[in-house]
């Protein structure tokens, strides 16, 4: 069990650029969560797959928003036409199917992005 | 809608001592599961606790501890024997239903040697 793997870790990109994160999950994980957190507040919920379905989207998720989790295993998020505004901390959680060794969400080290 | 409310931006305790973060949160649910996580400056966030609203007993993992009073909707965390390792950022989290996690805005906690 290797953890909730991320990447990249940090991305600087120019503004109106597309960027693309990977999160790799806790491979018996079939739920998976994305959040945003900027500077000095807690995470944002931004989306939530069980397997490959896409079940729940924030309203904070806007149309350059998108995120994909084919074949239920890994996922990625993809922010078209960044702007300023899109610098945060992206992080990925996973978790197993509810009842299985409680309830909590395993994170990642998160993707810290900066638009210049 | 639900939210969670951490009161105190930033806290310090002397190497040794107890501290402890409050929180509190606003639901309609009557079971629901609470946590605390961690995010130490590499900035991976770590559970620390969690509690099952059901569950009249506070839960407790080693030094770390909750007080759990489901009337008030308050869930504050007790840090024994602090260590300069508990340096971090702390956040009070509520799961909503069965997979949203709704975070508070945290509290700063530097432990002083």
């Amino acid at each position: 069990d290797t953890g909730v793997s991320q990447n990249p870790r940090h991305k600087i990109t120019k503004r109106g650029q597309n960027v693309t994160f990977r999160c790799d999950p806790i491979s018996e994980h079939n739920r998976l969560y994305w959040y945003r957190q900027t500077l000095g507040q807690g995470p944002e919920f931004l989306t939530y797959f069980q397997n490959e379905a896409q079940l729940e989207k924030s309203r904070l998720l806007s149309d350059r928003f998108s995120a994909e989790r084919p074949k239920g295993s890994f996922s990625t998020l993809e922010i078209q036409r960044t702007e300023q505004g899109d610098s945060a901390m992206y992080l990925c959680a996973s978790s197993p199917p509810e009842g299985i060794r409680g309830t909590e969400a395993f994170f990642g080290q998160g993707t810290r992005l900066t638009v210049v | 809608a639900q939210t969670v409310t951490q009161s105190q931006p930033e806290m310090s305790v002397q190497e040794a001592e107890t501290v402890t973060l409050s929180c509190t949160y606003d639901t309609s649910e009557s079971n629901y599961y609470l946590f605390w996580y961690k995010q130490p400056p590499s900035g991976q966030m770590i559970l620390v606790i969690r509690q099952e609203a059901y569950k009249q007993q506070n839960a407790t993992e080693n030094r770390f501890s909750v007080n759990f009073q489901k009337a008030a909707k308050s869930f504050s965390l007790k840090i024994s024997d602090s260590q300069l390792g508990d340096t971090a950022m702390y956040f009070c989290a509520f799961k909503r239903g069965t997979y949203k996690y709704i975070f508070g805005t945290g509290t700063r906690l530097k432990v002083l040697a």
